[in-house]
């Protein structure tokens, strides 16, 4: 069946250096790509999200890379800040299925 | 516009019971997913409505079941609980379900004792 891997699972980085989270998808046909943040407590929210049919794209600090050759994509946050400290999920859908899997989640801990 | 809203908050349940948790979308989204979401397991795909049709559903034994109705809200039913049921589920609203953002609820947080 599909699945979605996401590495790391926590990751601690000092305030001001970058954060990079990888996926890994199965179902070649996947075409959407979305990272939520999920704030303790709080309900997941998304950052950003790209298609199949772009590379890269970027919003302000966060960008995320995709790579359909070896079916993985990447979420890169730069000049880290406390604020960003939460659970980052990556997920992958394809067109049709009206099924999202997400991975099993990033515990991103900023240090100031 | 107000965002995802879910009833109860909070439930415990025991073990052998039945629960029905709602989901209100935002208004104009017609799709409703629903998740299970559980320390390490992150978010598990139970299903997804549309129009009051299920168009997919994840791979969970048939305790659990759900529906939609009319007005876009869903509800979903788990009978005969489990102490492994335990999970915060989390439903999520979009205008058509394809690949678009999904608004997430606050979740409604289940302990089976």
């Amino acid at each position: 069946g599909e699945n979605v891997e996401q590495h790391p699972s926590t990751l601690s980085v000092q305030e001001g250096d970058s954060a990079v989270i990888k996926c890994t998808y199965s179902d070649s046909a996947s075409n959407y790509f979305p990272w939520y943040k999920q704030e303790l407590g709080k309900r997941p929210q998304l950052i950003i999200d790209i298609r199949s049919n772009v590379g890269e794209k970027k919003d302000q600090r966060i960008a995320v890379t995709l790579n359909k050759t070896a079916k993985h994509f990447s979420l890169h946050i730069t000049e880290t800040q406390p604020e960003d400290s939460a659970v980052y999920f990556c997920a992958a859908t394809t067109s049709g299925t009206y099924k999202y899997i997400f991975g099993t989640g990033t515990r991103l801990k900023v240090l100031a | 516009k107000a965002g995802v809203t879910q009833t109860p908050r909070y439930l415990i349940k025991t073990r052998g019971q039945q629960v029905t948790l709602s989901c209100s979308p935002i208004s104009g989204h017609r799709s409703v997913s629903w998740y299970q979401q559980t320390p390490g397991q992150g978010l598990q795909f139970l299903f997804e409505y549309f129009s009051e049709t299920q168009r997919n559903k994840g791979n969970f034994p048939g305790r659990f079941s759900g529906r939609q109705f009319s007005n876009s809200r869903s509800e979903m039913n788990v009978s005969t609980l489990e102490l492994g049921d335990s999970a915060l589920y989390l439903c999520a609203s979009s205008l058509t379900g394809r690949e678009e953002t999904q608004y997430f609820g606050p979740g409604t947080r289940l302990l089976v004792l």
